[in-house]
């Protein structure tokens, strides 16, 4: 079965600067790729997703993450954080079985 | 509908009670996901619907929680003689089952069992 690994559990990041989020999975196959956010009291919203080509993809509010195949890794960065970033991170894949599978996630706090 | 709904948004419950959860999907939508989400974690696979057949149930703890989506839109969640233990946000997931496509979610029914 696929798992999902993230290993930052809570970040703390002053306003601009910059953030990285690791994630690894653990799949041999074609995978999707997810990164989700769940701000505080809403429900989980799409980030950015992952399913072929160009392995640097881009999403919504300055975020990007590159799969990296051969690491089995798909990072989430993005250059200068907000304050409105606070939320909580999580990465997932879906595999061939069309179940996603996601990562424990990581809280991210933006200190003004 | 816009997005996905599920209902009731807070449940709480007696230990031993029986309770279920209702989903209503975006229309069109093949698949049909459920997850648990306890703090701090992130969400759990229960089980997963494409139209009306569980495709895969792998997930669901045990014999207490069951699903069903008997005309391939709406599904209800099903728990038995519920534990304090089950208590957490139960999320609700759709998708167009295509490759590249992604699952849209609820706003979840936080189950509380006293």
């Amino acid at each position: 079965a696929q798992s999902v690994s993230q290993h930052n559990h809570h970040v703390i990041l002053s306003e601009a600067a910059s953030l990285e989020l690791g994630c690894n999975y653990s799949y041999g196959g074609t995978v999707n790729l997810f990164w989700y956010v769940q701000y505080p009291g809403q429900h989980l919203q799409l980030l950015l997703k992952y399913f072929s080509g160009d392995p640097l993809v881009k999403g919504i509010k300055g975020f990007e993450a590159e799969f990296i195949k051969s690491k089995f890794s798909f990072n989430l960065r993005k250059p200068s954080v907000q304050w409105s970033d606070t939320a909580e991170y999580f990465c997932a894949v879906m595999g061939a079985g069309n179940q996603f599978y996601f990562g424990t996630g990581t809280s991210l706090t933006v200190i003004p | 509908g816009a997005g996905v709904s599920q209902t009731p948004s807070n449940k709480v419950t007696e230990k031993g009670k029986y309770v279920e959860l209702r989903c209503d999907p975006i229309s069109g939508h093949t698949a049909l996901y459920w997850y648990r989400q306890s703090l701090g974690q992130g969400p759990e696979f229960l089980i997963y619907f494409q139209g009306t057949g569980a495709a895969d149930d792998s997930g669901l703890p045990n014999d207490r929680f069951f699903a069903v989506r008997p005309e391939g839109s709406v599904s209800t969640l099903k728990i038995q003689r519920t534990e304090r233990g089950d208590s957490a946000v139960y999320l609700c997931a759709s998708s167009l089952l295509r490759e590249g496509t992604e699952a849209f979610f609820g706003q979840g029914t936080r189950l509380t069992v006293v």
